[in-house]
């Protein structure tokens, strides 16, 4: 089956820095690419995703990328505020869409 | 619409019982999920359903058991709980192609 790697566990940045989570996905079938914040005690929210024939997409201060060829693709969250300490997870899915891996997590802790 | 629901929220168990933990949607969605998320580790598949009647396994299966009878409802039941799935159960639906997945609050379950 498909394995998702995410890179770092944790993040520390100051308010106001960019940060950057990354993951590796193993399936080259995978094609769709969701990300998801979890506050704590909360349940997973999707914050943005993006599909195979995408190579990145915009959404007000959030944005991902993704290189097909090395398997590999980004968040990146600019002008970070306090309510962005949460933990993310990136997943991957197959073309079916219905069958999710997700990676362990990183824990991004925004100082003010 | 309630979304995504979840009954218990908190479980206490002991080794060796059985229980069901409930799930349902009101969205009409085909595909509806179980995972586990322990620290450190992600969210986990336990088992999917891409519709009424129709279930397949995911990553981590072992001990667990679903059915899906109806589009709204998909439980989850322990056979004989262990200590070993003390853990936070999400369930999770989504219509069918890419998009978001919703996740229900989630049940927190201790096996002593």
């Amino acid at each position: 089956g498909e394995n998702v790697e995410q890179h770092p566990s944790t993040l520390s940045v100051q308010e106001g820095d960019s940060a950057v989570i990354k993951c590796t996905y193993s399936d080259s079938a995978s094609n769709y690419f969701p990300w998801y914040k979890q506050e704590l005690g909360k349940r997973p929210q999707l914050i943005i995703d993006i599909r195979s024939n995408v190579g990145e997409k915009k959404d007000q201060r959030i944005a991902v990328t993704l290189n097909k060829t090395a398997k590999h693709f980004s968040l990146h969250i600019t002008e970070t505020q306090p309510e962005d300490s949460a933990v993310y997870f990136c997943a991957a899915s197959l073309h079916n869409f219905n069958k999710f891996y997700f990676g362990s997590g990183t824990k991004l802790n925004v100082k003010p | 619409n309630a979304g995504v629901t979840q009954t218990p929220k908190f479980q206490v168990l002991k080794t060796g019982q059985s229980m069901t933990l409930q799930c349902a949607q009101d969205m009409n969605h085909e595909y509806m999920s179980w995972y586990r998320q322990d620290p450190g580790m992600g969210l986990r598949l336990i088992h999917y359903s891409v519709g009424a009647g129709i279930t397949d396994q995911g990553e981590v299966p072992n001990g667990y058991n679903v059915s899906r009878s109806t589009t709204e409802d998909f439980p989850l039941r322990l056979l004989s709980a262990a200590p070993s799935q003390t853990s936070v159960y999400f369930c999770a639906s989504s219509s069918t192609g890419p998009g978001e997945q919703y996740f229900g609050p989630g049940t927190r379950l201790t096996v002593t």
